[in-house]
């Protein structure tokens, strides 16, 4: 079993619809980061949680430390959201796992 | 533009080859974090590295290598070169030492024929 564990693997959707990526995770952590890897493959830091909500423009992540999980959504979904959606740990030994991703298309 | 930069862009190499991977990282910033992206393993930490001391080693060979100097730039040494060592090498730099929002540069293509 992976350590970090990601659904759906690829996940299609039109222009305007609400999205949500899922991530789980079996180690404990100090901190969760979501990561958005472009078709080019340049990676972009979305957020980093160790508790709680955040949120930036239309992406809201959470995080529920008891059931090891976190949620990245997007809301309004535009074509140019669409890319590979990373969840990363980092575990107490300073190591960071990563997930396999999600591939997100947004059709317009 | 995250501010990161590594050079090259590209590197073609042959088996049993040496090479090194560059990282500046955004002025400032004190840790430089390496990852590895194959296709068949996906992203992969190697080595962390906190104004000029290593913090944290993931799955990092043997013959891999790494150092950050004065300046805080960081190398990643890449030696004996196997086809499998084929992958996209990132650089990340944080501000501080431990859980803050990460900058990734460009990444460094490195094909191993």
């Amino acid at each position: 079993k992976n350590e970090v564990e990601q659904s759906p693997q690829n996940l299609t959707a039109q222009e305007g619809e609400f999205i949500t990526i899922n991530c789980s995770y079996s180690v404990g952590i100090s901190a969760l980061h979501w990561l958005q890897q472009h078709p080019g493959g340049g990676i972009v830091s979305l957020f980093m949680l160790s508790s709680g909500k955040k949120k930036h423009g239309r992406l809201i992540a959470t995080i529920n430390i008891q059931e090891k999980h976190s949620s990245l959504h997007i809301t309004a979904s535009h074509p140019r959201d669409s890319a590979v959606y990373i969840c990363a740990v980092r575990d107490y030994g300073q190591n960071f796992v990563f997930g396999p991703g999600t591939r997100l298309s947004v059709l317009p | 533009d995250s501010g990161v930069t590594q050079t090259p862009k590209h590197l073609i190499t042959a088996t049993g080859q040496r090479v090194t991977l560059r990282c500046s990282p955004r002025s400032g910033d004190l840790s430089v974090y390496w990852y590895q992206q194959s296709l068949d393993q996906g992203l992969q930490f190697l080595i962390h590295y906190y104004n000029g001391e290593e913090r944290a080693k993931g799955n990092i060979l043997e013959r891999f290598s790494a150092q950050q100097f004065p300046d805080l730039h960081s190398e990643l040494n890449l030696s004996s070169l196997e086809l499998g060592d084929s992958a996209l090498y990132f650089c990340a730099s944080v501000r501080g030492a431990t859980n803050n929002e990460q900058f990734f540069g460009p990444g460094t293509r490195l094909t191993v024929l």
